[in-house]
């Protein structure tokens, strides 16, 4: 099955600095990536959507300064999270598209916990 | 976006089937029905998808209604690594997925 990856699975980092995050397709290619949060015990929220080559597309009240996203290559799209704050600790979950697919599947990655201190 | 109503929660005896209801009443003709499950502290999961046939693959059944305003995600025999949340979703037109609520499966041994 078709298997994406994210790395780190887990950071911790001040308050101030910044945070990079990975999400690559590992046997297919994604043209579309999709980047989400979700906060304990709630669902996940979409935050933007990735178009390799492209600008990324922001859900409304998500600052597009503040969440960069890169999306480089058919693999690879970076979600960073500028100057983060403790009330940007979450949950970071990447999903991506398979280019070459017939359906609308999305395959998810397995998340990066966010520990802003 | 189509919306999808699931029970908050639902328990089930390990080695018992369980069956998971979506309603989706608002569906139109070209929504296709995808479910996804989320262990604890993991991304999702895909499970199945269908428009209007009945589908079955490796991990479950997805029975879809004749009006297509309900499904049902049958998993046949629960297991204790089954016990996740469960989410019934109509991708929109740009493939994006909505989550609500989802139901929390329990699977009791």
């Amino acid at each position: 099955g078709a298997v994406v990856s994210q790395h780190p699975s887990r950071v911790i980092c001040k308050s101030g600095t910044s945070v990079k995050i990975e999400c690559r397709s590992l046997d297919f290619q994604a043209t579309t990536m999709f980047w989400y949060r979700q906060f304990p015990k709630q669902s996940l929220m979409l935050m933007a959507t990735s178009n390799e080559g492209s600008k990324a597309t922001y859900e409304q009240g998500v600052e597009k300064d503040k969440f960069l996203i890169n999306h480089a290559s058919l693999t690879l799209s970076t979600l960073t999270v500028t100057s983060a704050h403790p009330e940007d600790s979450s949950f970071y979950i990447c999903s991506a598209r398979d280019r070459a697919g017939r359906t609308d599947t999305q395959y998810f990655g397995p998340g990066t916990r966010l520990t802003v201190l | 976006d189509a919306k999808t109503t699931q029970p908050n929660s639902m328990e089930s005896n390990e080695e018992e089937p369980v069956h998971l209801p979506c309603n989706h009443s608002t569906i139109s003709g070209t929504d296709y029905i995808h479910w996804y499950r989320q262990l604890p502290s993991q991304g999702p999961e895909y499970v199945i998808h269908g428009l209007t046939s009945n589908v079955n693959n490796r991990m479950a059944s997805l029975a879809i209604a004749e009006d297509r305003k309900s499904s049902t995600l049958i998993l046949h025999r629960a297991t204790l690594r089954d016990a996740a949340v469960y989410y019934c979703i109509l991708p929109n037109a740009g493939n994006m997925l909505t989550f609500g609520g989802g139901t929390r499966l329990m699977v009791k041994p």
